[in-house]
């Protein structure tokens, strides 16, 4: 149990181009959805948290306009990047926590999304 | 949450055991250690936790000192595929209270290479 799909697992978009990345807990409820990026060689950095049905609370230095989450539902969060450019070429993943009747442990991460900005 | 420390890199035979450490001299009383693993281009995977006592599953064991401030992570048995970044994560328990839903804030971890 406990399986979290991302979508797509890679991009390579235009630059100046949106894109929109998929986050769906399969088989449980996720009150609670994180995203991460990933640049080459260094550790996962968290970029925001969203909670379903409310606005995401973002991390410090991430732009909101640029990295837009949806929640609507218990079992979906996507993360739009807008206006992509170079820089924002990174590996995306996202994290999803069961609610507060889980196990201890429940935070399952999806496989994660290489976006490529050309 | 506490803050870890873990060596960069560290070599393994196959077949042997792997022993990670992970110091978190500044743990709180109600923060639980936990182990992610990454392997490369794959999103981290839970692999143990721990509040004071010894634990151990089917992928590992977990020993934590009893002063809690420090850890090891240990492979019994470590194989090619056990090639990957460990993170030793220290936070309140993820169901804790109910209504906490905090974030797993992820160091550099330590890049674990098994080698034939």
């Amino acid at each position: 149990g406990a399986v979290v799909s991302q979508h797509p697992s890679w991009v390579i978009c235009k630059s100046g181009t949106s894109v929109k990345i998929e986050c769906r807990s399969l088989d449980f409820q996720a009150t609670t959805m994180f995203w991460y990026r990933q640049f080459p060689k260094q550790s996962l950095m968290l970029m925001a948290t969203s909670n379903e049905g409310s606005k995401a609370t973002y991390e410090q230095g991430v732009e909101k306009d640029k990295f837009l989450i949806n929640h609507a539902s218990l079992t979906l969060s996507t993360l739009t990047v807008t206006s992509a450019h170079p820089e924002d070429s990174s590996f995306y993943i996202c994290s999803a926590r069961r609610g507060k009747t889980g196990s201890v442990y429940g935070y399952t991460f999806g496989s994660g999304t290489r976006l490529t900005v050309v | 949450d506490a803050k870890t420390t873990q060596p960069t890199s560290m070599d393994c035979a196959e077949g042997r055991a792997a022993n990670l450490p992970c110091n978190h001299s500044t743990i709180s009383g109600n923060e639980y250690v936990y182990w992610y693993r990454q392997i490369h281009s794959q999103g981290p995977q839970y692999i143990i936790h721990g509040l004071k006592n010894n634990e151990t599953n089917e992928m590992a064991s977990l020993i934590i000192t009893e002063d809690r401030k420090s850890s090891t992570l240990i492979l019994p048995h470590a194989t090619l595929r056990d090639t990957a970044v460990y993170y030793c994560i220290v936070r309140v328990a993820s169901n804790a209270g109910g209504t906490s839903y905090g974030k797993l804030t992820f160091g550099q971890g330590t890049i674990l290479t098994v080698h034939p």
